[in-house]
């Protein structure tokens, strides 16, 4: 299947202070990645499309301002946690869509786990 | 927006047992995935299964899209099965989007 690599695996950041999480493609293009949040214990919840050339789609009660997301190239795409805080401390993981003209198989980075103190 | 409910949500079995996992959504969906998400996090890509049956080794699944539900069934568990079990629908309501269940969290004793 489709790679997609997330860097770095695990992070801890002083509050106040921004982080910045990439999610890459290895073997294909994606016009469209995915960001994820999981809390411990929990499901993963949509936080944003990607879509490379334009703007992120934010899902509802996902602050813009605090989760930037840049998709500058068909192979990348970066989440930045601005002015972390602890309570943002969590679980990331991104996800593309396999290559384009395929079907719409979604593929997973490894995760990236934010801790804020 | 879409419903994705997953049962049971905790399930502890005997090493060398089988069980059945379920998924049901509330609404028609284009596709449907299952995954074991590790003890690191990592999600790993079980079956791609929109509709019908698939099996790979001691796991299959089977959608039933007109009713809208889907089951994974693990035979002959071992304790490297143990993890988290998601159900994950995807949706072109609203934009393309991968909705995730709530998941089955499995633990297999030795």
């Amino acid at each position: 299947g489709a790679v997609v690599s997330q860097h770095p695996s695990r992070v801890i950041c002083k509050s106040g202070t921004s982080v910045k999480i990439e999610c890459r493609s290895l073997d294909f293009q994606a016009t469209t990645m995915f960001w994820y949040r999981q809390f411990p214990k929990q499901s993963l919840m949509l936080m944003a499309t990607s879509n490379e050339g334009s703007k992120a789609t934010y899902e509802q009660g996902v602050e813009k301002d605090k989760f930037l997301i840049n998709h500058a190239s068909l192979t990348l795409s970066t989440l930045t946690v601005t002015s972390a805080h602890p309570e943002d401390s969590s679980f990331y993981i991104c996800s593309s869509l396999g290559p384009l003209n395929s079907n719409t198989e979604a593929f997973f980075g490894q995760g990236t786990r934010l801790t804020v103190v | 927006g879409i419903q994705v409910e997953q049962s049971p949500p905790d399930l502890i079995l005997q090493e060398g047992a089988n069980s059945t996992l379920r998924c049901n959504f509330s609404d028609s969906v284009n596709n449907l995935q299952w995954f074991h998400q590790n003890p690191w996090g990592q999600l790993i890509n079980l079956f791609y299964i929109p509709s019908g049956t698939k099996q790979n080794g001691r796991l299959s699944a089977t959608t039933v899209a007109t009713e809208r539900y889907s089951l994974l069934y693990i035979s002959s568990s071992q304790t490297t099965d143990s993890g988290v079990y998601f159900c994950a629908v995807q949706t072109n309501t609203g934009g393309f989007k991968t909705i995730f269940g709530a998941g089955t969290r499995l633990f297999v004793k030795a």
